[in-house]
């Protein structure tokens, strides 16, 4: 069975570019979340979706980041405009259950360098 | 700041000995769960520990919950080169409403 998949893997843009991050989750899991891998600060929840809809997006640090779901099979987080300080790893990572009763699938990852 | 704290931040050892990493958390949980990061890879969920259990097993690995603590441990017995990874605890909170992660142990397996 396919994992969850990112994409792109990489992206270096410069500072102001628009970044489109992508993630399919595995099918038939209902919840997805975003989390944000930095060296200063971890991993941090930036928001997660149960069935569609966004159900916790307290972990999105300020309004130059958005994230859509528009069906189970896609997710999207955008950053614009996008920052130096936005570099990290960004993690998809999807579960069968709800939010916090179960284990999650992460994605490869995709790593942002902001130039 | 962060719920889960992990020690020691990184271990080195040799190949065929144990390793044991620690996990101290603040508040209630509903269930702790360690994840493995490889290099450059996503997190691999590796076992969940329930706030009503105290040990459990998977392969060579074992995990403890002191709830009255508010710690647990992973124990990876007879270690190998490709246990080489970072370690991360994720703890769910009763009165939250997110899973979050530890800082991580980074676990190095001298061959």
């Amino acid at each position: 069975d396919a994992g969850v998949i990112q994409s792109p893997r990489h992206e270096v843009t410069e500072m102001g570019q628009e970044v489109t991050l992508r993630c399919k989750p595995i099918s038939g899991h209902n919840s997805l979340f975003w989390y944000r891998q930095t060296m200063m600060r971890g991993l941090e929840l930036l928001i997660y979706f149960n069935n569609n809809v966004p159900i916790d997006d307290s972990g999105m640090p300020e309004d130059r980041f958005s994230a859509k779901m528009p069906n189970a099979s896609f997710s999207t987080l955008k950053i614009q405009p996008s920052e130096p300080r936005d570099s990290a790893v960004y993690f998809c990572a999807s579960s069968p259950t709800g939010a916090n009763t179960g284990e999650l699938f992460f994605g490869e990852g995709s790593r942002l360098t902001v130039l | 700041s962060q719920q889960g704290e992990e020690d020691p931040q990184a271990l080195s050892i040799q190949e065929g000995e144990n390793a044991t990493m620690n996990c101290s958390y603040k508040t209630s949980i509903n269930n702790l769960q360690w994840y493995r990061q490889n290099s450059g890879r996503g997190l691999v969920h590796l076992i969940l520990i329930r706030s009503n259990e105290r040990e459990k097993h998977s392969g060579r690995l074992r995990v403890t919950l002191d709830t009255s603590k508010k710690s647990s441990s992973l124990l990876i017995t007879a270690s190998r080169a490709a246990d080489t990874a970072s370690y991360f605890c994720a703890t769910d909170w009763t009165s939250g409403s997110r899973l979050t992660f530890g800082e991580g142990t980074q676990l190095t397996v001298n061959p």
